[in-house]
């Protein structure tokens, strides 16, 4: 079975300081790796993947994230932190191993709070 | 159409009775997913097309739950004898066909169910 542990509910950051939301995942063979946003009343919003080659990806609005599979983590990072960024983050999970279709899982999701 | 559309968007209902939530996918993807957000947790899986047939049903709760797609594009997700417990915000995505576990959903805004 896969998983995805958020372990912080809630990251608060000042307004042009680095924010991280913390991911660890759990899959039978190699993790295919998403990170989506939610905003109030919207929909999810793909932000990034990690599917293979460069542990660093770059997404959309700044942000990207690091895969280390030796901790199977995959942190969201952004530098310099927006008010806007407000929104609530999850990380998704599929499992590699299967060449067609897998199931992708879902954290529970940590709500960032930028403060101006 | 430029997104995926889901209606309605609120539905409230009482305890017992029967509901449709309805998803029109992005033109041209054959795979669509539905997904149940309860407050407070991230999505879960529960059904998944690729073209008219379900796929993979594994995360249907009970079998008061049903979903069809009858002509690969829109689906229909039918809740019978409806509980509070169903009251969430049922999400619905589409990609294109699921061949790479690579592939990103694109999910729609949503439809909140509460049952009273």
């Amino acid at each position: 079975a896969q998983s995805v542990a958020q372990p912080e509910d809630q990251v608060n950051v000042a307004e042009g300081n680095p924010l991280t939301v913390k991911c660890t995942y759990s899959v039978s063979g190699n993790p295919y790796l998403f990170w989506y946003v939610q905003y109030p009343n919207r929909g999810l919003q793909f932000l990034l993947k990690y599917i293979t080659g460069d542990n660093l990806v770059k997404g959309s609005y700044g942000f990207e994230a690091e895969f280390n599979k030796s901790q199977t983590s995959f942190h969201l990072k952004k530098p310099s932190a927006l008010v806007s960024d407000s929104a609530l983050y999850f990380c998704a999970v599929r499992d590699a191993y299967y060449s067609g279709y897998s199931t992708l899982t879902f954290g529970k999701g940590t709500m960032l709070l930028v403060s101006p | 159409g430029a997104g995926v559309s889901q209606t309605p968007s609120n539905k409230v209902t009482e305890k017992g009775k029967y509901v449709e939530l309805r998803c029109d996918p992005i033109s041209g993807h054959t795979a669509l997913y539905w997904y149940r957000q309860s407050l407070g947790q991230g999505p879960e899986f529960l059904i998944y097309f690729q073209g008219t047939g379900a796929a993979d049903d594994s995360g249907l709760p009970n079998d008061r739950f049903f979903a069809v797609r009858p002509e690969g594009s829109v689906s229909t997700l039918k809740i019978q004898r409806t509980e509070r417990g169903d009251s969430a915000v049922y999400l619905c995505a589409s990609s294109p066909p699921a061949t790479s576990g690579a592939n990103v959903l694109t999910f729609g805004a949503g439809s909140r169910l509460t049952v009273l």
